[in-house]
């Protein structure tokens, strides 16, 4: 609906493994952000990409990291995973950075560490 | 404290009755807001911004009060199909487009 697609949709891992998520984004949209939803929780912003650089960052460890490729296409990787990391990961994109540019949530990729 | 606060629920009402939500933020720069809403196992889809002025769609009115930095939703005649989790957000002010501060979410049933 979004035209925001991501993949995989579930996925289980093992702690310490290593997780890569995939988004792409809207026709014409040059920027994402990603987000983790722990259950129970509203979703917690992890970083933004605009044109294939990182824009800001929330609080999460180096483990987390990200690109944006010139499609403007977003992978998230996740090192050594925990059994926290067990969440709903989403990925937004939008037209810019500036106010008033809407954003545009995929589906989600639901992730279980065991 | 946290940075978008609101009562989780849940908020359990008969159809047709009136249900308001309310939430607070800290940032008293930030300068945009959102309702989310968040269907079960679903991605949050935008209901509505919310400006100072106050927004209406529909059965829908959002609220700003920023001296009391304080939002809320009004949803009147309440359908089966509210039945969702409305998330709170607040744009992080210097952070760009896009870096959202989301509230836990308030969970709503409306009941037959």
């Amino acid at each position: 609906e979004t035209g925001v697609t991501q993949s995989p949709t579930h996925l289980i891992k093992t702690r310490g493994q290593q997780v890569t998520l995939r988004c792409s984004s809207q026709s014409g949209h040059n920027t994402v952000s990603w987000y983790q939803q722990a259950l129970g929780q509203g979703p917690q912003f992890i970083f933004q990409y605009y044109r294939e650089e990182e824009n800001g960052r929330g609080n999460f460890p180096p483990r987390f990291s990200g690109l944006q490729f010139p499609n403007y296409s977003s992978e998230l990787n996740v090192n050594a995973l925990e059994l926290d990391d067990s969440a709903l990961y989403l990925c937004a994109s939008s037209s810019g950075i500036g106010s008033g540019n809407t954003i545009y949530f995929g589906e989600g990729s639901w992730l279980t560490v065991v | 404290r946290k940075e978008v606060e609101q009562d989780p629920g849940p908020f359990n009402v008969p159809e047709g009755a009136t249900v308001a939500f309310n939430c607070t933020y800290s940032n008293s720069a930030s300068q945009s807001f959102f309702w989310y809403r968040q269907d079960c196992r679903k991605e949050p889809k935008l209901l509505m911004s919310v400006y100072s002025s106050g927004n209406e769609d529909g059965r829908f009115t959002a609220q700003l009060n920023r001296a009391s930095q304080y939002i809320s939703l009004l949803i009147r005649d309440s359908k089966l199909s509210d039945s969702a989790t409305y998330l709170c957000v607040a744009e992080n002010y210097g952070g760009s487009q896009g870096n959202l501060i989301f509230g836990k979410g308030t969970k709503l049933s409306v009941k037959p």
